[in-house]
């Protein structure tokens, strides 16, 4: 296993259209983390998943948001109707639960850009 | 209300220097962790180190050790000998323990550390 995957690398997509990102975490990973990060912020938290189970969401996650985690394993990021706004880069990182001294690992993000 | 501050956007070091970068945090929680970050231009967040509010001493690996002030509420990462590679954005994070994002790390806006020749 090397690592969190993250795909795609870069995406540019039309205002109006979906698009869904993939990350595959750490395998033995259960705790699952979304994040969004701007131009010269750091990565704000929208969402985490124990498990296959979406646990907490941020209020940033508009309801043009939805997560999955089926089967726990792999995670989805879908935004519909995209706007201008939306472009970012996002992060997903894994942990070990019940572990609050261990380090998320991140992936190397989907770079969105909405044109 | 800010939870990390980072309060420097950019810093400069000569090559085998050292440099502190400084963060502080808040937080009414008494248990927490707080993390350093490396973000180069590839994107990827890459851990550097972790120190425990109720770690005793202060954390060090390799290169990198936190400067963990608990009753001023800061975690400076101080990085010695700095090589050019250590070139890239650096992010303090902290995570609560009574978190209900599931210990989501809460991020600083970063500094910019450029290494010279």
């Amino acid at each position: 296993d090397t690592g969190v995957s993250q795909n795609p690398r870069h995406k540019i997509t039309k205002r109006g259209q979906n698009v869904t990102f993939r990350c595959d975490p750490i395998s033995e990973h259960n705790r699952l983390y979304w994040y969004r990060q701007t131009l010269g912020q750091g990565p704000e938290f929208l969402t985490y998943f124990q498990n296959e189970a979406q646990l907490e969401k941020s209020r940033l996650l508009s309801d043009r948001f939805s997560a999955e985690r089926p089967k726990g394993s792999f995670s989805t990021l879908e935004i519909q109707r995209t706007e201008q706004g939306d472009s970012a880069m996002y992060l997903c990182a894994s942990s070990l639960a019940g572990q609050y001294r261990a380090e998320a690992f991140f992936g190397q993000g989907t770079r969105l850009t909405v044109v | 209300a800010q939870k990390i501050t980072q309060t420097q956007p950019g810093m400069f070091v000569q090559e085998k220097e050292a440099v502190t970068l400084d963060c502080t945090y808040d937080t009414s929680d008494p248990s927490y962790g707080l993390f350093w970050y490396k973000q180069p231009s590839s994107g990827e967040m890459i851990f550097l180190i972790y120190q425990g509010s109720y770690d005793q001493q202060n954390a060090t690996e390799g290169r990198y050790s936190l400067n963990f002030q608990k009753a001023r509420k800061s975690a400076n990462l101080v990085i010695s000998a700095s090589q050019l590679g250590d070139s890239a954005m650096y992010f303090c994070a902290m995570r609560e323990g009574n978190s209900n994002s599931g210990y989501a790390l809460n991020f600083g806006k970063g500094t910019s550390l450029l290494v010279t020749p």
